[in-house]
């Protein structure tokens, strides 16, 4: 996991409240991605970068906006928390020619 | 669209044992396939990879050949130890625009007792 940091690793927030997961890479990826880990349901993607200045969604992208700062920062931001928002969520990125994603270490975040 | 589906856990194993970890996709085109492991409170690690059929990914002891035939990505190791105690996801990458995705498989928790 070396290279993509995320933080916070823990957050609690009540319904209704706004905050934003932050993320870095220091490897000069192009690519970068966040997902969501919810039991029994693999990781799903929420929304992706694939160069500075550019995001799309994914998967699952309701109640969730981005922002690609810059070629390093890729954050994640909840407006209006929901109960069906806790999760795990991993920040990744891509590493080219091998075509292989790293993953940070996640976000524990748990909505009350 | 693109789907992983991998066995369904936990698997327990005594140690030394001979693990399996079933995964078959669904998939236009020719994706790559990967391994990751999860270890509690981590986030995933690349285990291993295959990016075309009858390529065979390989770390650690364990090893996946990639069945275009069957659209397999089967996980094994001859013994396996208590340190693998993790969950594993098999993921296929599904190319759109400029870069890639992964789409993950719901995970299989391994359990290897002493």
């Amino acid at each position: 996991n070396a290279g993509v940091t995320q933080t916070p690793k823990f957050q609690v927030l009540k319904t209704g409240q706004s905050m934003t997961l932050q993320c870095a890479q220091d490897m000069n990826h192009n690519s970068m991605y966040w997902y969501r880990q919810d039991p029994g349901m693999g990781l799903r993607l929420i929304y992706y970068s694939a160069s500075e200045g550019t995001t799309d969604k994914g998967e699952v992208p309701n109640g969730y906006n981005v922002s690609r700062l810059n070629k390093r920062e890729f954050s994640l931001r909840l407006e209006s928390a929901a109960p069906s928002q806790t999760s795990v969520y991993f920040c990744a990125s891509e590493v080219r020619p091998a075509n292989t994603i790293y993953f940070g270490e996640g976000s524990w975040l748990t909505v009350v | 669209g693109n789907s992983v589906t991998q066995m369904e856990g936990p698997v327990t194993l005594s140690e030394e044992a001979f693990l399996t970890i079933n995964c078959t996709y669904t998939a236009t085109g020719y994706p790559s396939l990967f391994w990751y492991v999860q270890y509690p409170g981590e986030g995933l690690q690349l285990l291993l990879k295959a990016t075309k059929a009858d390529d065979k990914g390989s770390n650690k002891g364990f090893e996946a050949t990639y069945r275009k035939e069957t659209t397999s990505f089967h996980l094994e190791k001859g013994s396996v130890q208590v340190s693998d105690s993790a969950v594993y996801f098999c993921a296929l990458s599904d190319r759109a625009d400029s870069s890639y995705k992964l789409i993950f498989g719901s995970g299989t928790r391994l359990l290897v007792r002493p």
